[in-house]
């Protein structure tokens, strides 16, 4: 059964630092992972896509990478900003019609 | 595009009572719909998976009869809560998948979530 772990489960930092978040997986036969962002009591808005082909992926200020051998996906964020301010969850599918594994999220507060 | 709803944001019921939650694929048909649990702090986890004009399928140690889906349309899944305990407090999110394009892997929509505090 695929197990999906996050750290750090909470990370403050102030505004402007570059910052890393990590996401490991038990099971590297993935399809894909994604990162997304909840807002508090609020729903999940996909930030980045990665294929299991692929081994990077950035917008704007992020950029995720994948080490599928390893079980490793990481999460970077530069110049971070208190908007910024949520909770980044970690999820992958093991084909392209099964369902997504979620990891319980690095909850992240960026101080102005 | 490709806008999720949900209805209600926040409901609070009390024990004994069903609640009915609604998702709604607001520009986009739904092939497939989601249905996942969240407790505080914790991941999210899958309910269940409903297909539209077919029966939903429940994820191990979700109980069917407690937690019913009707997906009736291809824009529309309802969750309905019967008999609500404290316990089944919780954030409640839907997703949808395209009826057009790849695997649902690839393209999953989530509504913003419904909290169900039960008294």
């Amino acid at each position: 059964k695929q197990e999906v772990t996050q750290i750090p489960a909470a990370l403050s930092v102030p505004e402007g630092e570059n910052l890393v978040l990590n996401c490991s997986f038990t099971d590297s036969a993935i399809y894909n992972l994604q990162w997304f962002r909840q807002d508090p009591g609020k729903g999940l808005t996909s930030l980045l896509l990665i294929q299991s082909s692929q081994r990077e992926q950035t917008s704007g200020r992020l950029n995720a990478s994948l080490d599928k051998s390893s079980g490793r996906s990481t999460l970077y964020i530069a110049a971070s900003q208190p908007g910024d301010s949520a909770t980044y969850l970690c999820a992958v599918t093991a084909s392209g019609y099964s369902t997504l594994t979620f990891g319980k999220g690095t909850m992240l507060l960026v101080s102005p | 595009g490709a806008v999720v709803s949900q209805h209600p944001s926040r409901v609070i019921c009390k024990s004994g009572t069903s609640v009915k939650i609604e998702c709604r694929s607001l520009d986009f048909q739904a092939t497939t719909m989601f249905w996942y649990r969240q407790f505080p702090k914790q991941s999210l986890m899958l309910m269940a998976t409903s297909n539209e004009g077919s029966k939903a399928t429940y994820e191990q140690g979700v109980e069917k009869d407690k937690f019913l889906i009707n997906h009736a349309s291809l824009t529309l899944s309802t969750l309905t809560v019967t008999s609500a305990h404290p316990e089944d407090s919780s954030f409640y999110i839907c997703s949808a998948s395209p009826l057009a394009g790849g695997g649902y892997a690839d393209t999953q929509y989530f509504g913003p979530g419904t909290r169900l505090t039960v008294l």
